[in-house]
């Protein structure tokens, strides 16, 4: 379809491993967010591209997280030496808009880790 | 960013109204207020959003208090698959890099058959 697609959609890591999730956003979206939603709590924010500049990282939570988007379409989030509590769905939304309050973010399906 | 606050859990039965409310009282001028849902297992999906007028479209409708310290979400007649987490955003309207939406934990709501 033409949503925002994530893969993969589940990923079993050991402690320690380097993990990639991928996110295609809709085709022509300027705006791509990250968020990281933990069990029963809602989605929080991680990054946020504009086209390929990465504008706000202020909700990456170390630095083994890593996020780009090099072309301004498919983004990649990259974490490092994974631990158990990275443990967490993360969702990839994306927006036709630059900024503003106004517009719509679409989300992905999401890309479930579990760390062990 | 102003936070809202919600009720963490609702039931309705199906085919009745359903009001989700949500306190904003820190609310900016420049904010707007956003709700998505998320059903089991997706995604959060867009349903509606407002500035200062009562606002519908075909999923659901907003009705905004006059000071904007907190609006309603009104689903007309619930259905099964609108059980999902409700949750009501404030969002400015910078024409920056702050764009994002802080979800809080929002609202559960059950729709019982």
């Amino acid at each position: 379809g033409a949503g925002v697609s994530q893969s993969p959609r589940y990923k079993v890591a050991k402690r320690g491993q380097d993990v990639a999730l991928r996110c295609d956003p809709i085709s022509g979206h300027v705006s791509l967010f990250w968020y990281q939603q933990a069990l029963g709590q809602g989605p929080e924010f991680l990054t946020y591209f504009q086209n390929e500049a990465q504008l706000d990282k202020s909700g990456l939570p170390s630095d083994r997280f890593f996020a780009e988007r090099p072309e301004g379409s498919v983004s990649t989030l990259k974490i490092q030496r994974t631990q158990q509590e990275d443990s967490a769905v993360y969702l990839c939304a994306s927006s036709p808009r630059l900024a503003g309050g106004t517009g719509e973010l679409f989300f992905g399906e999401g890309s479930r880790l579990t760390v062990l | 960013d102003a936070k809202t606050t919600q009720p963490n859990s609702m039931e309705s039965n199906e085919e009745e109204p359903v009001h989700l409310p949500c306190n904003h009282s820190t609310i900016s001028g420049t904010d707007y207020i956003h709700w998505y849902r998320q059903l089991p297992s997706q995604g959060p999906e867009y349903v509606i959003h407002g500035l200062t007028s009562n606002v519908n479209n075909r999923m659901a409708s907003l009705a905004i208090a006059e000071d904007r310290k907190s609006s309603t979400l009104i689903l007309h007649r619930a259905t099964l698959r609108d059980a999902a987490v409700y949750y009501c955003i404030l969002r400015g309207n910078y024409g920056g890099a702050t764009n994002k939406l802080i979800f809080g934990t929002g609202t559960l709501l059950a729709v019982q058959p």
